[in-house]
């Protein structure tokens, strides 16, 4: 079954600084990975998706990510924050094209200081 | 395209009565899925449909849940009798034009449910 893991409930970060929110996923077929943002009281909305096409993915709102198959990795970063960035972040995995079934981490609350 | 509405946003009932739950997808996509989201369990995959078939309800209680798509542009989540562990926010969402080739999920803005 396939399955993510993000680590770290929360994660803080000044203004400015670099974003790093950690996704490692198992998969017994090569995945479709997802990055999903939620402010509150929203739903989820598509920051990026890897499709095997290409291991850095770019997204909106400055953000982007790197497939690393050997460490099964599919971490999600922006190198400045913003306030506006503060929500939390879902990474997923979906075994067919993408649009089936996805399977969701537990999320990262993202806490930005000004 | 107003993306996927969920109606209601927010609903309070009393243990053991029927609650049911509204979505209407995007346009012209082919799949809809209902995921539930709690602290404790985080986002869980209840049920999905291709072209309004069930594909996979094996995340939902089958005892008290049930879930139709009577037509492309509408599904229905049912709980009967509603448990105050119902309680949860419960995502639609759609996916996979054929037109466009898009595959990417469109959340709605989920339907707040609390039980008590």
């Amino acid at each position: 079954a396939q399955s993510v893991t993000q680590l770290g409930s929360h994660v803080s970060v000044s203004e400015g600084a670099l974003v790093l929110l950690r996704c490692n996923y198992s998969s017994s077929v090569p995945p479709y990975l997802f990055w999903y943002v939620q402010y509150p009281n929203q739903g989820l909305q598509l920051l990026l998706k890897y499709t095997s096409a290409a291991t850095l993915v770019k997204g909106i709102n400055g953000f982007e990510a790197e497939f690393k198959k050997s460490e099964t990795s599919f971490h999600l970063t922006k190198p400045s924050a913003h306030m506006s960035d503060a929500a939390e972040y879902f990474c997923a995995v979906s075994e067919g094209t993408g649009f089936q079934k996805l399977v969701f981490g537990t999320g990262t609350r993202l806490l930005v200081s000004p | 395209d107003a993306g996927v509405i969920q109606s209601p946003r927010h609903e309070v009932t009393e243990m053991g009565q029927e609650v049911t739950l509204r979505c209407k997808p995007i346009s012209g996509h082919d799949y809809l899925f209902w995921y539930r989201q709690t602290m404790m369990q985080g986002l869980e995959l209840l049920v999905y449909f291709n072209n309004k078939a069930v594909m996979d309800d094996s995340g939902m209680p089958k005892d008290r849940f049930s879930a139709k798509m009577p037509n492309a542009s509408f599904s229905t989540l049912k709980i009967q009798p509603s448990e105050p562990r119902d309680s949860a926010v419960y995502f639609c969402a759609s996916s996979f034009d054929a037109r466009t080739g898009r595959t990417e999920a469109f959340f709605g803005q989920g339907t707040r449910l609390t039980v008590v």
